[in-house]
């Protein structure tokens, strides 16, 4: 166990729809991740948060945002799904800023229909 | 993009035997890092290695990274039935890549009691 929770574990929607996934980081751990898996693009870094904002932003869709709150949980944002939005959705978090070990959440798997 | 290249992509061997799976990656790197995900399930950090070292050992892991090749290893020694997983290399880049990682596209090994 990581310390890392993420829910729901499972999700299952329609296209055109809105969904919230919840993370919360391991105790002490100020930094946030989210990264996408899915089979044909792999492991993909989405957006970084640290203490509240936002660090970095990878591939991430103009229809998915995130947010990290006063308390350091975070949640993404997906909106107007599509079927190709269908993936394993990581939260991991960290200390800090510096390249350090980054520790992963089960995941949510996401489904659209 | 995959920064990443593991190989091979599958392993299979049997109890016992040593498991080598290997990364390259393109770009100058901060650190390296290896997880395993279990299938469909969350990952779990097994060990970092930084730019200016060689070798690291974790029990019955041993890392090499070359920063001339731009490649690392990972040889689990004394395999166990219980290690069959999908491996993957994970990359935290330069000063400007901030902290995220870019993940190679993963190698499974199979161990066969």
């Amino acid at each position: 166990d990581s310390g890392v929770t993420q829910t729901p574990k499972h999700l299952i929607t329609a296209t055109g729809q809105r969904v919230t996934l919840r993370c919360s980081p391991r105790s002490g751990d100020l930094s946030v991740y989210w990264y996408q898996q899915s089979l044909d693009q792999g492991l993909q870094f989405l957006i970084q948060y640290y203490n509240g904002e936002e660090r970095a932003k990878g591939n991430i869709l103009e229809r998915f945002s995130a947010q990290q709150f006063p308390d350091l949980h975070s949640e993404l944002n997906l909106s107007s799904l599509e079927l190709g939005d269908s993936a394993l959705y990581f939260c991991a978090s960290s200390f800090g800023l510096a390249k350090t070990e980054q520790f992963f959440g089960p995941g949510t798997r996401l489904t659209v229909l | 993009s995959q920064q990443g290249e593991e190989d091979p992509q599958a392993l299979s061997i049997q109890e016992g035997e040593n498991a080598t799976m290997n990364c390259s990656y393109k770009t100058s790197i901060n650190n390296l890092q290896w997880y395993r995900q279990n299938s469909g399930r969350g990952l779990v950090h097994l060990i970092l290695i930084r730019s200016n070292e060689r070798e690291k050992h974790s029990g019955r892991l041993r890392v090499t990274l070359d920063t001339s090749k731009k490649s690392s290893s990972l040889l689990i020694t004394a395999s166990r039935a219980a290690d069959t997983a999908s491996y993957f290399c994970a990359t935290a880049g330069g000063e400007t890549s901030g902290s995220r990682l870019t993940f190679g596209e993963g190698t499974q090994l199979t161990v066969n009691p």
